[in-house]
């Protein structure tokens, strides 16, 4: 699976849209782009994920360029709630494992 | 959602007792289901790939016969990590992937961890 790059750490004010970007620029055809997000203390959560075009669920947006070398994680109206590991992967989908990178770690700030 | 359960939370045992973590997908049926380890201000390291009804896959550098993988139905997996020692205290969390193919797209649901002290 192709390997990930993120920021490690990133804030932002409560309220505000947290846009959180990833490189994935060995991504395959085959491959998904899979973001979950751990509180601490706590087993990662799944976000979202997407193949090329982009998604939104009640949680978030997933934005990812046409060359889907790279993507954008956006939370719309990040809240304390929201402060967390955030971990950006690339899995075919056809491959079990979910091979964890150092993530970006998040705070949200009142 | 789907629901990921670890028995237990937390546990503090003696250096060289024996510790078994259960890992219980309440709502939905796994065929398979993964063990991590995090140790503080780590990432998730995945230990073993665990299918029902057959032998544990182990990733390198994971020593199988000192954490033990069961995996005898499709909701529970046990972790039991023998002869514990104090290099052995970690966050230890487990995963689940839903036996129906259609659902979420094969993604993992995980359990809400469980930590374990060695004294």
């Amino acid at each position: 699976d192709a390997k990930t790059t993120q920021p490690p750490s990133m804030d932002c004010a409560e309220g505000r849209a947290a846009n959180l970007p990833c490189n994935h620029s060995t991504i395959s055809g085959n491959e998904y782009v899979y973001w979950y997000r751990q509180i601490h203390s706590q087993g990662p959560q799944y976000i979202i994920h997407g193949l090329k075009n982009n998604e939104t669920n009640e949680m978030a947006s997933l934005i990812i360029t046409e060359d889907r070398k790279s993507s954008t994680l956006i939370l719309p109206h990040a809240t304390l709630r929201d402060t967390a590991v955030y971990y950006c992967i690339v899995k075919s989908q056809g491959a079990q494992k979910l091979v964890f990178g150092q993530g970006t770690r998040l705070t949200i700030n009142p | 959602g789907a629901v990921v359960s670890q028995h237990p939370s937390r546990v503090i045992c003696k250096s060289g007792t024996s510790v078994k973590i259960e890992c219980r997908s309440l709502d939905f049926q796994a065929t398979t289901m993964f063990w991590y380890r995090q140790f503080p201000k780590q990432s998730l390291m995945l230990m073993a790939t665990s299918n029902e009804g057959s032998k544990a896959t182990y990733e390198q550098g994971v020593e199988k016969d000192k954490f033990l993988i069961n995996h005898a139905s499709l909701t529970l997996s046990t972790l039991t990590v023998t002869s514990a020692h104090p290099e052995d205290s970690s966050f230890y969390i487990c995963s689940a992937r839903d036996r129906v193919s259609g659902r979420a797209h094969n993604e993992q649901f995980f359990g809400p961890g469980t930590r374990l002290t060695v004294l």
